[in-house]
């Protein structure tokens, strides 16, 4: 349960605000992933990277901006995010890039309003 | 890209009774196929997966079953109990480890 973890894990954000998500993995994996899971719709990638180089960008608003600096840490960067980006934002890591199992973190709630 | 079809999105069995979710997946690429269970307010929990060399493979209560002709793939648990109710989606990953997950089936296991 420790091995992905993600912070805050609840975050309620004006319109106008910026504020950041942070993922950690304790694996030891080299690949690390965002996903957006919103009511009545299937996990939606966002961005992934591999060895801290960004390899997909799921046309993903610029508003959203994610952040790698080791294989250990993920960030996404919110800012004047709209009311339909509430969602759960989840984080996962893998072993490395390939078709490989991904495991995830406990997600952050997040409310815009 | 891949597309991932998941069926029923809804099922409700009786504790004891089996329950069997379906996937297909259009890209002949794929070649890992996970489950994994999601419980209200928790994170996705892989529960077993398969690759494309063989067509079954068994874990206890569960099993997970590929035809990779027909593109399909079936999870089945047995002998239900109330704490297999949960989301339960399907994932099928294309070029490097981009994943497409199944819309998920909300199971219910009536006491």
């Amino acid at each position: 349960e420790t091995g992905v973890t993600q912070t805050p894990r609840h975050l309620v954000m004006g319109m106008t605000n910026k504020k950041s998500l942070k993922c950690e993995q304790h694996l030891g994996h080299n690949a690390m992933y965002w996903y957006k899971q919103s009511a009545k719709k299937p996990l939606e990638l966002m961005f992934v990277y591999n060895f801290k180089e960004q390899t997909e960008n799921n046309s993903v608003p610029s508003r959203f901006s994610p952040e790698c600096p080791n294989s250990s840490h993920l960030f996404l960067h919110l800012h004047t995010l709209q009311p339909e980006d509430s969602a759960l934002y989840l984080c996962a890591s893998s072993q490395g890039w390939g078709q490989e199992t991904q495991y995830f973190g406990p997600g952050t709630r997040l409310l815009v309003l | 890209g891949e597309n991932v079809e998941q069926h029923p999105s809804t099922l409700s069995v009786q504790e004891g009774d089996s329950a069997v979710i379906k996937c297909t997946y259009s890209d002949s690429a794929s070649n890992y196929f996970p489950w994994y269970k999601q419980e209200l307010g928790k994170r996705p929990q892989l529960i077993i997966d398969i690759r494309s060399n063989v067509g079954e493979k068994k874990d206890q209560r569960i099993a997970v079953t590929l035809n990779k002709t027909a593109k399909h793939f079936s999870l089945h648990i047995t002998e239900t109990q109330p704490e297999d109710s949960a989301v339960y989606f399907c994932a099928a990953p294309t070029t490097g480890n981009q994943f497409y997950f199944g819309t998920g089936t909300s199971l219910t296991v009536i006491p």
